[in-house]
């Protein structure tokens, strides 16, 4: 049974650097065609994609945020992390990490965490 | 970057009516060296991660209801709900994995009448 979930701070402020950890089992991430994305949601908003890193350790980010976002993998603690520099209250969101596989849904996130929510203020 | 665009934004359908949302994408999914779409389909409940639903525009993810289908090939696409329950009142979006950034649509909102 493949399970991830989020942690990290719940408040940040404006200009800190945020770190969240997936924790992940169920699955390795040096499996071919697995990988771990971050998405995340503002309050009554849609979904965002920000990034996703590979079983090859490939690693794809949202082109806005690009240089803020840093994708990393731990495949000993079977964690990812990602960092978003200079947080900004529009930063404000639940934050989810999924498991993508080509083998079992072609590369659609077909489990998800329960999500993490972070708030940032000014 | 693939645009992603589902209407109508909002749906109501009485109970054991049919639903159904579109989603354009701003560019084709369709791998010819594959024959695959690569457009999945999420339902996401209040206070609840999104749940797969479908995935290569047509394949059901394992547990879900045989009411949701999924149709279309290159830049458009639909889900469809053949009778609606009350328990798929929720959000569906859209995404493509053809490539990065692997965009979303901006959802639509499913009703009761």
């Amino acid at each position: 049974q493949i399970t991830l979930e989020e942690s990290g701070p719940t408040l940040v402020k404006s200009t800190q650097t945020l770190t969240l950890t997936c924790a992940f089992s169920g699955f390795s991430l040096t499996t071919h065609g697995v990988g771990v994305g971050w998405i995340r949601q503002p309050p009554g908003k849609a979904l965002e994609w920000l990034a996703l890193i590979f079983w090859d350790n490939d690693k794809r980010y949202s082109p806005p945020l690009r240089n803020r976002l840093t994708i990393t993998r731990d495949t000993s603690k079977n964690q990812v992390v990602l960092t978003m520099t200079n947080m900004d209250p529009v930063d404000t969101a639940t934050y989810y990490c999924a498991h993508r596989s080509f083998s079992s849904s072609g590369g659609a996130f077909d489990v998800w965490g329960q999500g993490t929510v972070v708030t940032v203020s000014s | 970057d693939i645009v992603m665009t589902q209407s109508p934004d909002s749906l109501t359908v009485s109970l054991g009516e049919r639903a159904t949302i579109n989603c354009k994408s701003s560019q084709s999914l369709f791998s010819s060296s594959d024959n695959k779409n690569y457009l999945a389909w999420y339902q996401q409940k209040p206070r609840q991660p999104p749940k797969l639903l479908i995935y290569w525009a047509s394949t059901r993810e394992s547990g879900v209801p045989d009411r949701f289908s999924g149709s279309g090939s290159g830049t458009d696409f639909t889900l469809t709900i053949s009778s609606l329950q009350a328990e798929d009142v929720a959000v569906y979006y859209c995404q493509h994995y053809y490539n990065t950034p692997q965009t979303f649509g901006q959802g639509t909102k499913v009703e009761v009448k």
